[in-house]
């Protein structure tokens, strides 16, 4: 069973701080890493893919990868109350890809 | 470019009646995931598409759900007849063999059976 797992939250973080999301999977042949973003009410959106192990940046956002330790985490810095929104995480196994249940993320301002 | 078109987007319905959705997928795109979302079940995958074949359809409830894509660029999700424990979020979403893996999603179905 293929699993990726992550903590449903919600995780509370004060407007302008970093935002740590964490995800750990289960199955060491994953190739491919994705963080999606979700809003209330809308569909999964895509902010960060990453394919090797390290940093990853792009804009506020930083996605880390550690394929030994079967863990990728995204980083938001500089967080702001539009970032509020349910985060999953997804790897790919085979054609597709296995999904996080997702964190939800609220900025306090 | 246009997205991934999904419609309706929202539809009540009685139990027993029959339900279709539709999804048009990405220009260029080969593969097509048809998703239902709920808050108990997460992200559930339902049956996957791979020029216009159906490779895996095990995530399928059972046998009132049926899906087609008798084109590269359409696809519809059956359901008959609804129940009300089918109420849910249907995603469709598509991508292209080898980019990858990124996946784009449509807007969704809300679907609520009473």
């Amino acid at each position: 069973q293929k699993e990726v797992e992550q903590n449903s939250g919600p995780l509370s973080v004060p407007e302008g701080a970093i935002a740590s999301l964490n995800c750990t999977y289960s199955d060491r042949g994953s190739q491919s890493f994705f963080w999606y973003r979700q809003y209330s009410g809308k569909s999964p959106e895509l902010i960060m893919s990453i394919y090797s192990n390290g940093d990853k940046e792009d804009g506020r956002f930083t996605a880390q990868l550690n394929k030994a330790s079967q863990y990728v985490s995204l980083l938001i810095r500089d967080s702001q109350p539009s970032d509020s929104a349910t985060y999953l995480c997804a790897v790919n196994w085979e054609y597709q890809l296995i999904w996080g249940a997702g964190t939800k993320l609220i900025i306090k301002p | 470019d246009a997205g991934v078109i999904q419609s309706p987007r929202h539809e009540v319905t009685e139990m027993g009646q029959e339900v279709t959705l539709r999804c048009k997928p990405i220009s260029g795109h080969n593969s097509l995931f048809w998703y239902r979302q709920t808050m108990m079940r997460g992200l559930e995958l339902l049956i996957y598409f791979n020029n216009n074949v159906p490779i895996d359809d095990s995530g399928m409830p059972e046998d009132r759900f049926s899906a087609k894509m008798p084109n590269a660029s359409f696809s519809t999700l059956k359901i008959q007849p609804s129940e009300p424990r089918d109420s849910a979020v249907y995603f469709c979403a598509s991508t292209k063999t080898d980019s990858g893996n990124t996946i784009y999603f449509g807007e969704g179905s809300w679907l609520t059976v009473v």
